[in-house]
């Protein structure tokens, strides 16, 4: 069964600079999607940013950027010039081919004015 | 194009009594699946239906249940509800095309005294 795991329950990072957040998997299968998703305080939860296994190139969106890298099944989250805006759980989730989507039990991050 | 609505989006049940959440997904999608998201365990899979038909399950007791319509409209239920069971349920419609992006409802926050 495939299992997603994140590493890093909470994290800060002052505003303007630049975090990571890491999530590994685990998985037998050679073809799957991997995602961000942001949920702000109260809010409802959306999706930052996706990864087609397939694909050699790490996805981006604007100030959002992956580090996928395969053989080591890892799959981190750079966000650069972090704004206060950006603070919220993020969850990394891992879609198999049976259409079944894992999530990790999620980062909460804390934008530092 | 409006969102996934959910309701209610606050319950309050006692021990033992039965509940009834509702999901109306996005127009156009024919998938919907259900989360239970709780501070220890992060988001776990309930189920998923597709075409009114259960496509996925997850490791949940009998007591959790849930049904589509042909409308693509979804219910889950929780009967004899248990303490543990106080938790935001989220419900997600999925976007058809093949990396399966979820869109996620505010939630319904259960919770049971």
């Amino acid at each position: 069964a495939q299992t997603v795991t994140q590493s890093q329950p909470e994290m800060s990072v002052q505003e303007a600079e630049t975090v990571t957040l890491s999530c590994t998997y685990d998985t037998s299968e050679s073809d799957y999607y991997l995602f961000w998703y942001k949920q702000p305080p109260s809010r409802q939860m959306i999706l930052v940013i996706r990864q087609e296994a397939y694909k050699q190139q790490n996805a981006t969106e604007n100030r959002f950027s992956v580090n996928f890298q395969k053989a080591a099944k890892s799959f981190s989250l750079k966000i650069s010039d972090s704004q206060l805006g950006d603070a919220a759980m993020y969850f990394c989730a891992y879609r198999s081919r049976d259409d079944k989507i894992i999530f990790g039990k999620g980062t909460r991050l804390h934008i530092l004015p | 194009k409006a969102g996934v609505t959910q309701t209610p989006r606050y319950l309050i049940k006692t021990r033992g009594q039965q509940v009834t959440l509702s999901c109306s997904p996005i127009s156009g999608h024919r998938s919907v699946s259900w989360y239970q998201q709780t501070p220890g365990q992060g988001l776990q899979f309930l189920f998923e239906y597709f075409s009114e038909t259960q496509r996925n399950k997850g490791n949940f007791p009998g007591r959790f249940s849930g049904r589509q319509f042909s409308n693509s409209r979804s219910e889950m239920n929780v009967s004899t509800l248990e303490l543990g069971d106080s938790a935001l349920y989220l419900c997600a419609s999925v976007a058809s095309g093949v990396s399966g992006e979820l869109f996620f409802g505010e939630g319904s926050r259960l919770t049971v005294l």
